[in-house]
C-alpha cells in the first residue's frame, strides 16, 4: 500500500470546522482513501472512506482531489468529542482485506 | 447488534510465558483481523483470518499465532513474551468485501516485565 503523509498535530476550537489534510502522492488507481479516528483508550473507528469522488457522510465529509494526489477530512463542526487521533490510510481494493497500513496520524485537540 | 469485545482487558505476564487474547467479532462479520499498538504509534498489522483460515499476515514472528473459530470468533496467541510485546492488541471484525469498514474492539493491554 502507498505511504500517506499527515501534520503531527492539529488545533480546532470548538464548534468550529476543522479541516485535516492528507499527502498521498503515489496512490494508485485501485487505492480506496480512508480514514480513521481514534479516541483516548478506545480503538480505531472508522469515518470515511472514498475513490474519486467527494463523499459525505453523518460524521465528515471527504474532499479528494481532482488528480487523488491528496485528500482532506472535513469535520463541519468540531466538538469536544472529536478531539482524537485522525488516520489516513490507503487501502488496494484487490489487497488483503483487513490490512490497513496506520502511520502516526494527525492528533486533534479540540479547544472549548 | 452487539459491536467488537475483546478479553481481557488489561494483563501483565512475565517474560518468557504465553499468552491467549480472545475476541468476539461483530454480528454477521466473516473476517477477523489483528493489530499491535505499541504506545505512541498506530496499529500495525498482524495477521487476518477469513472463515477460519490465516490469509493475510504482517511482519511478525511464527511465535504470534491465531484461530478463528466457526462462530468467527478469534484467538490470538503469543509465545515466548518478549519486553517488546507490551502493546495494546486490537481486534477488528469486517466483511469480506474490498472496501468495507473495520470495527475495532477497544482491546487487550498486555504488559510484559
Amino acid at each position: 500500500d502507498a505511504k500517506t503523509t499527515q501534520p503531527n498535530s492539529m488545533e480546532s476550537n470548538e464548534e468550529e470546522p476543522v479541516h485535516l489534510p492528507c499527502n498521498h502522492s503515489t496512490i494508485s488507481g485501485t487505492d480506496y482513501i480512508h480514514w480513521y479516528r481514534q479516541l483516548p483508550s478506545q480503538g480505531p473507528e472508522y469515518v470515511i472512506h472514498g475513490l474519486t469522488s467527494n463523499v459525505n457522510n453523518r460524521m465528515a465529509s471527504l474532499a479528494i482531489a481532482e488528480d487523488r494526489k491528496s485528500s482532506t477530512l472535513i469535520l463541519h463542526r468540531a466538538t469536544l468529542r472529536d478531539a482524537a487521533v485522525y488516520y489516513c490510510i490507503l487501502r488496494d481494493v484487490g489487497g488483503s482485506q483487513g490490512n490497513l497500513i496506520f502511520g502516526k496520524g494527525t492528533k486533534l485537540s479540540v479547544k472549548p | 447488534e452487539t459491536g467488537v469485545t475483546q478479553s481481557p482487558t488489561h494483563l501483565i505476564k512475565t517474560r518468557g510465558q504465553q499468552v491467549t487474547l480472545r475476541c468476539s467479532s461483530q454480528s454477521g462479520h466473516n473476517t477477523v483481523s489483528w493489530y499491535q499498538q505499541a504506545l505512541g504509534q498506530g496499529p500495525q498489522f498482524i495477521f487476518q483470518y477469513y472463515r477460519e483460515e490465516e490469509n493475510g499476515r504482517g511482519n511478525f514472528p511464527p511465535r504470534f499465532s491465531g484461530l478463528q473459530f466457526p462462530n468467527y470468533s478469534s484467538e490470538l496467541n503469543v509465545n515466548a513474551l518478549e519486553l517488546d510485546d507490551s502493546a495494546l492488541y486490537l481486534c477488528a471484525s469486517s466483511l469480506a468485501v474490498a472496501s468495507g469498514e473495520l470495527f475495532f474492539g477497544e482491546g487487550s493491554r498486555l504488559t510484559v516485565l
